[in-house]
């Protein structure tokens, strides 16, 4: 049973355009959402969180919204970068936004320039 | 800090072979994470540890496995005896309750032949 769903394998978006990367998630226990991107030959890196009291979290270019009735979260990146270019993985966890988090399978986006 | 320090990086083996990699967390954090990524089964976690206790070892694949974390600088995982099947690259992550996100290492890529 996969908690946390990324449906997408793969993204492709233009340099400068918005990405949108989904997750959703079966789990209505979880309280906390978290992004990772992850380069090759790399472990991926935190990238924001979301409390499950907020609906959106901004940060920069990222910005990331949770619907709770729809058990559905989304990364938005605005603009698209060239070094965006990455697999971007969506986490979930129960009581702590550093504790222990289910991820899903991940999503590799591209930015082509 | 240096962040997440992982050794070896890579390790080739031969089936039946006992394989340790060891993992030194950041400096202060208070949970330790060692994670699987596959392309079958993507990134699992196999066990976690808050303040050196072992808290949930529910994703070890079996008694071949092990984990240990003796002090708070140092934890390893262990395989004996390693079979071709735990070829994979192995995770280890740090985190501070309090902060979000977990602090990844570079990994051990293992290949057991």
């Amino acid at each position: 049973d996969q908690q946390v769903k990324q449906n997408s394998p793969s993204l492709s978006v233009q340099e400068g355009r918005i990405s949108i990367l989904n997750c959703d998630y079966t789990n209505s226990m979880f309280d906390y959402f978290l992004w990772y991107k992850k380069y090759p030959a790399e472990g991926p890196t935190f990238l924001i969180s979301i409390s499950s009291i907020k609906d959106k979290n901004e940060d920069g270019r990222f910005t990331v919204f949770l619907n709770k009735s729809a058990k559905h979260l989304s990364l938005h990146i605005v603009p698209s970068q060239p070094g965006d270019s990455a697999v971007y993985f969506c986490a979930a966890s129960l009581d702590t936004n550093a504790g222990k988090s289910t991820f899903g399978d991940g999503t590799t986006l591209t930015v082509k320039p | 800090d240096a962040g997440v320090i992982q050794s070896p990086r890579h390790e080739v083996t031969e089936m039946g072979q006992e394989v340790t990699l060891r993992c030194k967390p950041i400096s202060g954090h208070d949970y330790l994470f060692w994670y699987r990524q596959t392309m079958m089964r993507g990134l699992e976690l196999l066990i976690y540890f808050n303040n050196n206790v072992p808290i949930d070892d529910s994703g070890m694949p079996e008694d071949r496995f092990s984990a240990k974390m003796p002090n708070a600088s140092f934890s390893t995982l262990k395989i004996q005896p390693s079979e071709p099947r735990d070829s994979a690259v192995y995770f280890c992550a740090s985190s501070l309750r309090g902060l979000p996100g977990q602090f990844f290492g570079p990994g051990t890529r293992l290949t057991v032949l």
